[in-house]
């Protein structure tokens, strides 16, 4: 199984600035076939980006995924208040399937 | 556009059996994707259940033993079965499109008490 390791645990900045989250595999995700997600309380998880660095459908140029084999990240460029949310990777390169922790985005 | 619905039981007694329906439109479950459920315990984070497609299913090994996923081309329904239910499988459930999923459905809460 690969065991996703999210960092940091929580973020907190201000509009504007630039945020980036980690997301290290265990070992290396097959085609680097890695997701992310951005989770609002009370709502499912919305899909942001696939295959590492593509971003789904309506999601903002300012989202932006990088990475290959073990370490990933995502890079909101320009914080928007509606950017609050936790932040989730996933790897689907091989099963199981595996979630990382979670990282909170907080905007002051 | 695709659209995923989850329906099922808000409140499972120990040890019975949980059932839940997801009901897909705007994309048929006899197609190319796979679809999954995948579940989060309150204030935690989300948990892959398994995977169905059109020629098999993966579990979760954490899982496995209780679990069991079907697909129902006749409704473009896919279903989800989970035995011996205990405290800890208190969550919302979520089916979902894919596996790196794109379209997800708003999620079940399904709490676990007698």
């Amino acid at each position: 199984e690969i065991v996703m390791t999210q960092s940091p645990g929580t973020l907190s900045m201000s509009p504007g600035e630039r945020a980036t989250l980690s997301c290290r595999a265990s070992q290396s995700v097959t085609s680097n076939y890695v997701a992310w997600y951005q989770q609002k309380p009370g709502q499912a998880p919305r899909f942001l980006m696939y295959n590492v660095s593509i971003r789904g459908a309506g999601i903002p140029d300012r989202f932006r995924g990088s990475g290959s084999a073990t370490d990933f990240s995502l890079t909101i460029t320009r914080l928007e208040p509606e950017d609050s949310a936790v932040y989730y990777c996933q790897q689907y390169g091989s099963f199981p399937l595996t979630f990382g922790g979670g990282t909170k985005v907080e905007i002051k | 556009q695709v659209h995923l619905q989850e329906s099922g039981p808000g409140l499972v007694r120990p040890s019975e059996t949980l059932s839940l329906t997801c009901s897909v439109s705007g994309s048929s479950i006899s197609g190319p994707y796979y679809w999954g459920w995948i579940r989060q315990s309150p204030g935690k984070g989300l948990e892959w259940i398994g995977t169905i497609y059109h020629s098999g299913t993966y579990y979760n090994p954490s899982l496995e033993s209780r679990v069991t996923m079907s697909l129902d081309t006749s409704k473009n329904q896919f279903s989800l079965n989970l035995r011996s239910m205990t405290a800890a499988d208190t969550a919302v459930y979520y089916c979902a499109r894919g596996t790196g999923y794109d379209i997800w459905g708003q999620g079940t809460m399904v709490t676990v008490s007698s």
